[in-house]
């Protein structure tokens, strides 16, 4: 069992709808949790990061931690164009500095 | 601006060459990450430094070296006993306390002639 799964998609959907993205992880250890925005040829972009589980709200985008069930979410609300990228979770234990272990990402596309 | 600085953005290496990718970060970041990025695989580690003079293996590092001389610069040298070095490379870093989110920047494109 690989320690992050993530749905690879591609996912399509109109202009305007709610996206869901989600990885599931194995290793117990991990209390911080980041999703990330990676255009075509392009690094990474941090979208949202959190700790321990929980609900964190950030404009259109809500990430969500579900710890007992070693569960993660990005949800996009009124989705656009814009927003059609790949996804990434990435998760690490509580040790400053170690690195982050990453799924394999999630690319979504929205149509106008 | 502050941020990570990645060049170049493309490199193409020949059969038996050692090649360098730069990294320069004007952040005051303690760590440095070098990840590769596969289709299909995601990002995978290939070395980090959490201080100057001082840096770990990850998970790919056989084919690859890095230094670390300062604060500021990562760089990462695929050598010629990296057989499978075609990939997208990209650097991050990070404050040391406080467990801060990695930061990456826009990566380096490396192909084999």
């Amino acid at each position: 069992q690989k320690e992050v799964e993530q749905d690879p998609g591609p996912l399509s959907v109109p202009e305007g709808a709610i996206v869901s993205l989600n990885c599931t992880y194995s290793n117990s250890a991990f209390q911080y949790f980041m999703w990330y925005r990676q255009y075509s040829r392009k690094g990474p972009e941090l979208l949202m990061y959190t700790y321990s589980s929980g609900n964190k709200e950030d404009g259109r985008f809500t990430a969500q931690v579900d710890k007992s069930s070693k569960y993660i979410s990005l949800f996009i609300r009124d989705s656009q164009p814009s927003d059609s990228a790949t996804y990434l979770c990435a998760m690490s234990v509580s040790q400053a500095g170690t690195a982050l272990i990453f799924g394999k990402g999630t690319t979504l596309s929205v149509s106008s | 601006d502050g941020g990570i600085t990645q060049s170049p953005k493309y490199l193409f290496r020949k059969e038996g060459q050692n090649v360098t990718l730069s990294c320069e970060q004007n952040l005051n970041h303690d760590a440095m990450y070098w990840y590769r990025q596969d289709p299909g695989q995601g990002l995978r580690l290939i070395y980090y430094s959490q201080i100057v003079n001082d840096f770990q293996k990850g998970d790919i590092a056989e084919g690859y070296s890095v230094s670390r001389e300062k604060k500021e610069s990562f760089p990462l040298t695929v050598t010629s006993a990296q057989k499978n070095p075609t990939a997208f490379y990209l650097c991050a870093s990070t404050l040391q306390g406080g467990n801060q989110p990695q930061h990456f920047g826009d990566g380096t494109r490396l192909s084999i002639l």
